[in-house]
């Protein structure tokens, strides 16, 4: 069965810290890990990763896959309040379907 | 449509009432799913519709839940006999898939249900 696990649960930091979150995942046939952000009730899309070792950067977000590890991280430097959030993270199997962890909630402080 | 839609964006419902929740994906996109997120909790799996393939089906959690898509785009979510437990925001999200095609998924706010 596949399995999408994200650490820490949640984390509370200060503007300007940089923090790291964690995904793992055991799939049948990998297509492609997703990261959301959910602020409210709609999560919205981050970054697709394929290939491993290739970083996807965003403004202060970015993230990379490790197929070798199974696992990915999303790195946010210099830490906003409005970063403050549940991060989300998906895998795709080769069915097309995408199966989420529990995600992260991120409180940033002022 | 410009997003993925879904209605009612709130429902409240007596406890043994069925209800039905419907989701409007993104135009063309061939893929459909819905997901369940109780208070604090993460995205749970109930659904996946790809074009003309049978549904993934293995996330439903009892036989009161069915869903059904209707000519390829708009889908609608079924509880019977609704219970407290299933009370929780529905979230339906569309994609672009099909052979060779890899993309994000797009989700709609929403529906709060809330069994009382």
């Amino acid at each position: 069965e596949d399995k999408v696990v994200q650490s820490p649960l949640s984390l509370v930091v200060h503007e300007g810290d940089t923090v790291t979150l964690n995904c793992s995942y055991e799939v049948t046939n990998f297509r492609s890990l997703l990261w959301y952000k959910q602020e409210k009730k709609a999560p919205t899309f981050l970054f697709m990763l394929t290939s491993s070792g290739i970083e996807k950067k965003s403004g202060r977000l970015s993230s990379i896959l490790d197929k070798k590890e199974l696992s990915s991280i999303l790195n946010i430097t210099a830490t906003q309040t409005g970063d403050s959030a549940i991060y989300l993270c998906a895998e795709r199997g080769s069915q097309g379907n995408l199966i989420f962890g529990k995600g992260t909630k991120l409180s940033v402080k002022p | 449509g410009a997003g993925v839609s879904q209605s009612p964006s709130n429902k409240v419902t007596e406890k043994g009432k069925d209800v039905e929740l419907r989701c409007d994906p993104i135009s063309g996109h061939t893929a459909l799913y819905w997901y369940r997120q109780s208070l604090g909790q993460g995205l749970e799996f109930l659904i996946y519709f790809q074009g003309n393939s049978a549904p993934d089906k293995s996330g439903l959690p009892s036989d009161r839940f069915s869903a059904e898509r209707t000519g390829g785009s708009v889908s609608t979510l079924t509880i019977q006999r609704t219970q407290q437990e299933d009370s929780a925001v529905y979230l339906c999200a569309s994609s672009l898939q099909g052979a060779g095609m890899n993309t994000e998924a797009f989700f709609g706010q929403g529906t709060r249900l809330t069994v009382v």
